[in-house]
């Protein structure tokens, strides 16, 4: 068990719903990270938060996507008028590079994923 | 633009064998890269993490070496076991960039 938990796991939708996952991030990390993996391929970079602040987001990331990261804690995902092109895992992962004395302040803690099905 | 290979997508190996996968990029200057391990189902876990400059890692039964010449990371798991089947990914990162994957490598070790 890794600590970073999303919620739900599975999301069913029809085309042109909106749809929000949320994830909770290891308590001390301050980095979290969204990525998207479709079958077969590595997980792809969607965007980051440096605690509350949203540091980058991929130059891919449509519009109907957004993220949040209020208090610098938990995180959301939202996609809205979601396509069958977005139906993916969507992976949540957080670290924190804390001091150069951090055993590998590199290591992104991944959590199961949400499994999105778009209809 | 950016290019991460992983060899194959598909490794069989006898139980007992040492597995070899490759990790081949171009068009980049990684500071550091890392190997992870994903079940199905599952996020990916980490593994092992090499710098620039350093020339191989170990941990138990796995090893990485970085040849930044060659542009090509090895992942070496000895004496493997049906334990050890799964999908292993390689990701780079540069300085203050995000982590960027292979598609991964499925490895299946067959008793």
């Amino acid at each position: 068990d890794t600590g970073v938990s999303q919620d739900p796991r599975h999301k069913i939708t029809k085309r042109g719903q909106n749809v929000t996952f949320r994830c909770d991030p290891i308590s001390e990390h301050n980095r979290l990270y969204w990525y998207r993996q479709t079958l077969g391929q590595g997980p792809e970079f969607l965007t980051y938060f440096q605690n509350e602040a949203q540091l980058e987001k991929s130059r891919l990331l449509s519009d109907r996507f957004s993220a949040e990261r209020p208090k610098g804690s938990f995180s959301t995902l939202e996609i809205q008028r979601t396509e069958q092109g977005d139906s993916a895992m969507y992976l949540c992962a957080s670290s924190f590079p804390g001091t150069s004395g951090s055993s590998n302040p590199y290591e992104q803690y991944f959590g199961p994923g949400t499994r999105l099905t778009v209809t | 633009s950016q290019k991460i290979e992983q060899n194959s997508e598909a490794l069989n190996i006898q139980e007992g064998k040492t597995a070899t996968l490759t990790c081949n990029y171009t068009n980049y200057s990684p500071a550091y890269l890392q190997w992870y391990r994903q079940d199905p189902g599952r996020g990916p876990v980490f593994l092992l993490l090499i710098r620039e400059n350093e020339k191989e890692k170990r941990k138990e039964r796995l090893k990485v070496t970085f040849d930044t010449t060659l542009k090509q990371s090895l992942f070496h798991i000895t004496a493997s076991q049906p334990a050890d089947s799964a999908t292993y990914l390689c990701a780079l990162d540069g300085r203050n960039t995000p982590l960027v994957f292979g598609k991964g490598t499925r490895l299946s070790v067959i008793a």
